[in-house]
């Protein structure tokens, strides 16, 4: 099982829609969790990190599940801005580890 | 701008060359860390430096040689390289590499050397 896995899509969804993206990791003793947008031909940018309460910015919403190792982005409202990939990332295991990040989800959201 | 910036942004080079990515972070931050990005692959860590200190090399080969001569400056030194080795090659910098309390590990890129070689 890889250490990170996400679909890598492509989504293709309309303006307005709601779209959410899985990702699932194989290290139960992760502890830190991230979702990073990066756009065509650009660097990776933080865009949220994800707490086990959940967390909510404005219209994205990032959900935490320690038993089933699964994180979730949920993007409602998408904007034509909001075409990018979305990579989803990890902190494997419970030490000073770096970051593993998973090929990424793209995103087109057409108008 | 995220405060990391690289230079040069392209490179074209051939297999004999020896040639310096540099990185250079200005927000106080004291790890840094090298990636790779291939098409169609996630993101792969090379090297970390934590207070210029390697802390992490990933098996990456020797024809690539890292030197963090400051918390602030980061260099790869490619020799030999091969064609397989034509990628986005990032620098991020994080807060610390160390994971402690309170403390946030987000890193921030640089907007990458986008390198190939003939």
């Amino acid at each position: 099982r890889k250490e990170v896995e996400q679909d890598p899509g492509p989504f293709n969804v309309p303006e307005g829609a709601t779209v959410a993206f899985n990702c699932t990791y194989s290290n139960s003793a992760s502890q830190s969790f991230f979702w990073y947008r990066q756009d065509c031909r650009k660097e990776p940018k933080l865009l949220m990190s994800v707490y086990s309460s959940g967390n909510e910015d404005g219209r994205f919403t990032a959900q935490l599940n320690r038993a089933s190792q699964y994180i979730s982005l949920l993007i409602r409202d998408s904007k034509l801005s909001d075409s990018a990939t979305y990579l989803c990332v990890v902190n494997i295991g419970s030490g000073n580890t770096p970051l593993v990040f998973g090929k990424g989800t793209r995103l087109s959201v057409i108008a | 701008e995220t405060g990391v910036t690289q230079t040069p942004r392209h490179l074209v080079m051939g297999m004999t060359n020896k040639k310096s990515l540099k990185c250079e972070q200005h927000l106080g931050h004291n790890a840094m860390y090298w990636y790779k990005q291939s098409a169609k692959k996630p993101l792969e860590l090379m090297f970390v430096y934590n207070f210029k200190e390697q802390t992490e090399n990933n098996s990456v080969p020797s024809r690539f040689s890292p030197e963090c001569p400051n918390s602030s400056h980061l260099f790869l030194h490619l020799h030999t390289l091969q064609p397989e080795d034509s990628a986005l090659y990032l620098c991020a910098s994080s807060q610390t590499h160390l994971r402690l309390a309170g403390v946030s590990n987000e890193q921030f890129f640089g907007p990458g050397t986008r390198l190939t070689v003939l």
